[in-house]
């Protein structure tokens, strides 16, 4: 139990172009989803927090206009980057957390971004 | 602030060896600890957890004991296999008024395991 999806796996886009990435939690309702980003060799970064059916949380440094984060429904949660550049190339992991999970949050597979 | 900090990698051991990985964490509050393990190319996966000091967390051969005289959450197996080549998260978890439930994560620890 307890599976989060992401799709696309993988996508390669150029630059000027935006790009959805959609995160699932396929057996169980998550109010609560989280979206990092990952540079090469290094940790964790978390981007924004999502609440099902308000505006999301993002953390500093983060540009909301850029990083588009939609949570509309209990199992679905969509990340869209925008006018994507070069430097937005990275892995892209979301998780989620159950609503009375509160110590355990499952993570998807990650979405690796390649903007040309 | 809130912070974990890891030992650096990358680790090589040959398989059946002993495995230490140190994690030592800072918390303005009374936090629950986790090791998580992320494969190549793939997401991030629970290893284990504690919630409380003194408490030991298990899974699959590797252990960790919340040490809060310490502050540590050092990971441990005694006999490592090829298969358990990864990187190594620790992390913490601090519910404070507002929060959603953020985990802080360390730098991660590169573990690679020679036949």
């Amino acid at each position: 139990g307890a599976v989060v999806s992401q799709h696309p796996s993988r996508v390669i886009c150029k630059s000027g172009t935006s790009v959805k990435i959609e995160c699932r939690s396929l057996d169980f309702q998550a109010t609560t989803m989280f979206w990092y980003r990952q540079f090469p060799k290094q940790s964790l970064m978390l981007m924004a927090t999502s609440n099902e059916g308000s505006k999301a949380t993002y953390e500093q440094g983060v540009e909301k206009d850029k990083f588009l984060i939609n949570h509309a429904s209990l199992t679905l949660s969509t990340l869209t980057v925008t006018s994507a550049h070069p430097e937005d190339s990275s892995f892209y992991i979301c998780s989620a957390a159950q609503p009375l999970g509160i110590y355990e949050q499952y993570f998807g597979p990650g979405t690796r971004l390649t903007v040309t | 602030g809130n912070s974990v900090t890891q030992m650096e990698g990358p680790v090589t051991l040959s398989e059946e060896a002993f495995l230490t990985i140190n994690c030592t964490y800072t918390a303005t509050g009374y936090p629950s600890l986790f090791w998580y393990v992320q494969y190549p190319g793939e997401g991030l996966q629970l290893l284990l957890k504690a919630t409380k000091a003194d408490d030991k967390g298990s899974n699959k051969g590797f252990e960790a004991t919340y040490r809060k005289e310490t502050t540590s959450f050092h990971l441990e197996k005694g006999s490592v296999q090829v298969s358990d080549s990864a990187v190594y998260f620790c992390a913490l978890l601090l519910i404070s008024s507002g929060s959603a439930r953020q985990l802080t994560f360390g730098s991660g620890t590169q573990l690679t395991v020679l036949p």
